[in-house]
């Protein structure tokens, strides 16, 4: 079964720092371009980050640019999402998501971890 | 950056066809893909590349491309297909990945 499992969400004070995980398995990770996409209560989709297979690429939205760092292992199947100088807006559920290519459609979602940044 | 347009919100009774608008400056030029998503659920892809349904969605959801507006067609709509609808491009020229803000379809 094709899975992303996301974890390390939680509570954080404004100015703090946060890693994220995600776990695949059921797929060749190895061969897919990785995603995080985030969703503020209420709120719409947005695109946060993003890296090729082999870790070589990265993009980061204008919104989190110089203070997110997304990264993968390989050889562990885990993307990771490292936040930093978190403000109140970056309050969301945050989505490990694979796309069907580097440019795809994003075919699979985990089921997404809570961030709070809150003092 | 580029900027995609849906209407917050679709109603349709039971049985009938729903269609949901994205509208984006040459939008015909770029591939579309539509998400369903549920509530306390994660989105669900429904249509990529314009027009094409991944496994396990029903032939009912189809999708179309062309000038400046996409849209999904949701068939013979039932209860179960209540939920939010996005729709998203890679946008070449900024290297900008975007989602709509969403449409709410409600069945009556």
């Amino acid at each position: 079964e094709v899975q992303l499992v996301e974890s390390g969400g939680g509570l954080v004070q404004p100015g703090g720092s946060l890693r994220l995980s995600c776990s695949a398995s059921g797929f060749a990770f190895t061969s897919y371009a990785m995603h995080w996409v985030r969703q503020a209560p209420g709120r719409g989709l947005e695109y946060v980050s993003g890296i090729s297979s082999n870790g070589g690429s990265t993009y980061n939205a204008d919104s989190v640019k110089g203070r997110f760092t997304i990264s993968r292992d390989n050889s562990k199947n885990t993307l990771y999402l490292q936040m930093s100088s978190l403000r109140a807006e970056d309050t969301a559920v945050y989505f490990c998501v694979k796309s069907l290519g580097d440019f795809g459609a994003f075919d699979i979602w985990g089921q997404g971890t809570t961030v709070t940044v809150s003092s | 950056s580029y900027v995609l347009t849906q209407p917050p919100s679709v109603s349709v009774a039971p049985g009938q066809t729903a269609r949901i608008t994205c509208g984006g400056n040459n939008i015909g030029g770029k591939s579309l893909h539509w998400y369903q998503q549920k509530p306390g659920q994660a989105p669900v892809l429904v249509v990529f590349d314009d027009s094409d349904r991944p496994s396990g969605i029903p032939e009912r959801f189809s999708g179309s491309n062309s000038g400046n507006t996409a849209t999904l067609t949701i068939s013979r709509v039932e209860a179960g297909d209540e939920a939010d609808y996005y729709c998203q491009v890679w946008d070449t020229s900024s290297d900008h990945r975007v989602f709509g803000g969403g449409t709410k379809l409600t069945v009556l």
